[in-house]
This record gives structure tokens, C-alpha cells and sequence, in this order.
């Protein structure tokens, strides 16, 4: 089974709207963490944000927030007011605490467009 | 500050030749990993290292060797380069402590070409 779920290959979206880049997640730790990466067009890997599995609340860097819905096992990605220069891949990831490698075990992703 | 150094960043390959990918990493992290990147399925774990001197397969280890003399290297060998091993190569860096919510530090990647 697929630890990490993205299900939207693309996305559009209008320059200065928000818009939600859905992830699903599966494990049975108690303990893991949820992270999410940016990669542009220039190919590097860059750390966007993360949330663990006992924090209360969800998530914020600027205008990145994670909405984590425990639950459902869902830690969708939110960029507010989108830029030009949110164009990229986005990976979602996730570190389970006792029984993974010690790695991130990483989504497909999701190819974000930003129109102007 | 460097973080996290890979070279080549290009390199193309005949069938049956071998190279070595380099990593370097400067920030005295603890874990070293290689991914591998194909179109459509995200960054696959292909070794990875919790300490010098150690390492351990990840999910596509075929095809690949690792080494990790030293705390900062970590090294991944092709003995014998397939057109399936045509990727990009990322290696990634971790703290030990508080390893669950640690991010990976990347390097920015080599891409690999077999023909």
C-alpha cells in the first residue's frame, strides 16, 4: 500500500488566490512527522514545512499552513495568496517514528501552476 | 555555508560503465540518504546511512553500492550502468536527534543519463 497519497498530478491557480495541494497518509505509528517540499523548474529540493503527529495545531510558515486532519490521515498543504513564483512540484513526505528507515518516504506530487 | 555538495551534476554513461556520485555534507548530520527521482513517482530511497561506517538498503537498492568512510561522505557506486538507472540523484542529509520531525537537508541533485 502507498504510504503517501497525491492525488492531483496538476493544479491551476490564479495569481493572489489560495489554493489547497491535498496529501493522504498511511501508518500505523503513533509517532511521525509530515513534511512538504517545494521543487522549481532549477530542480533543488526546498523544505517548506512540517507537522507532527502529537502537535495540537496545525502548521504555519508565512504563507504556507498545513491543515492536518489526524482522523482522516490527511495533511494538505495551503498556499494563501499565490505568487508567480509558487510555480514548482510540491512533495508531501512522511517519517514514521518506529517502524520506517529513518528516511522520508515521499508522494508523487503535485505539479502547481500560478496564473497570472 | 555549503550543506549539502553532490557532483557531478551531469553525467552521461555508456551500458556497462561505472561511476561514483559524491556527496559531501558540512553540517555534522548524522544521517545520509541517496533518492532517485523518475517522472511521476516522487523520490524513491535507494540506500541511506544512520552513522560512519554504516549503511543500509532503502526501497530500489539493485544496481547500487554505498560507502561511508567518513562522517561527511557518502558515496553511491553504479558497477555496472543500465538504461533503467537513467535519473535524477538526490542526496539528503538529517539530524540524529529528534529524528522524527528532522527535515532533510538536499543536495541539488546529479542528472544521470545511461544509453
Amino acid at each position: 500500500a502507498q504510504k503517501i497519497t497525491q492525488t492531483q498530478p496538476g493544479m491551476f491557480v490564479q495569481e493572489k488566490e489560495a489554493v489547497t495541494l491535498d496529501c493522504t497518509y498511511d501508518t500505523s505509528d503513533q509517532s511521525y512527522g509530515l513534511f512538504w517540499y517545494k521543487q522549481p523548474s532549477s530542480g533543488e529540493m526546498i523544505f517548506l514545512i512540517y507537522q507532527g503527529s502529537y502537535d495540537e495545531q496545525n502548521a504555519t510558515e508565512g504563507r504556507y499552513s498545513l491543515n492536518f486532519q489526524k482522523a482522516r490521515k490527511s495533511a494538505n498543504l495551503v498556499i494563501s495568496a499565490s505568487q508567480l513564483g509558487d510555480s514548482a512540484m510540491y512533495f508531501c513526505a512522511m517519517r514514521e517514528g518506529y517502524t520506517g528507515r529513518r528516511a522520508l518516504t515521499f508522494g508523487s506530487g503535485t505539479r502547481l501552476q500560478v496564473q497570472p | 555555508n555549503a550543506g549539502v555538495t553532490q557532483t557531478p551534476k551531469f553525467r552521461v554513461l555508456k551500458t556497462g560503465q561505472s561511476m561514483t556520485l559524491l556527496c559531501a555534507q558540512d553540517m555534522n548530520h548524522e544521517y545520509m540518504y541517496w533518492y532517485r527521482q523518475d517522472p511521476g513517482m516522487g523520490l524513491r530511497l535507494i540506500h541511506y546511512s544512520v552513522g560512519e561506517g554504516t549503511t543500509a538498503k532503502g526501497e530500489v537498492p539493485d544496481g547500487y553500492n554505498v560507502s561511508r568512510l567518513k562522517k561527511q561522505n557518502f558515496l553511491l557506486g553504479l558497477e555496472s550502468a543500465a538504461p533503467s538507472q537513467t535519473s535524477v540523484y538526490f542526496c539528503a542529509s538529517s539530524y540524529l536527534r529528534q529524528l522524527v520531525n528532522s527535515p532533510l537537508h538536499f543536495g541539488n541533485g546529479t542528472r544521470l543519463t545511461v544509453t
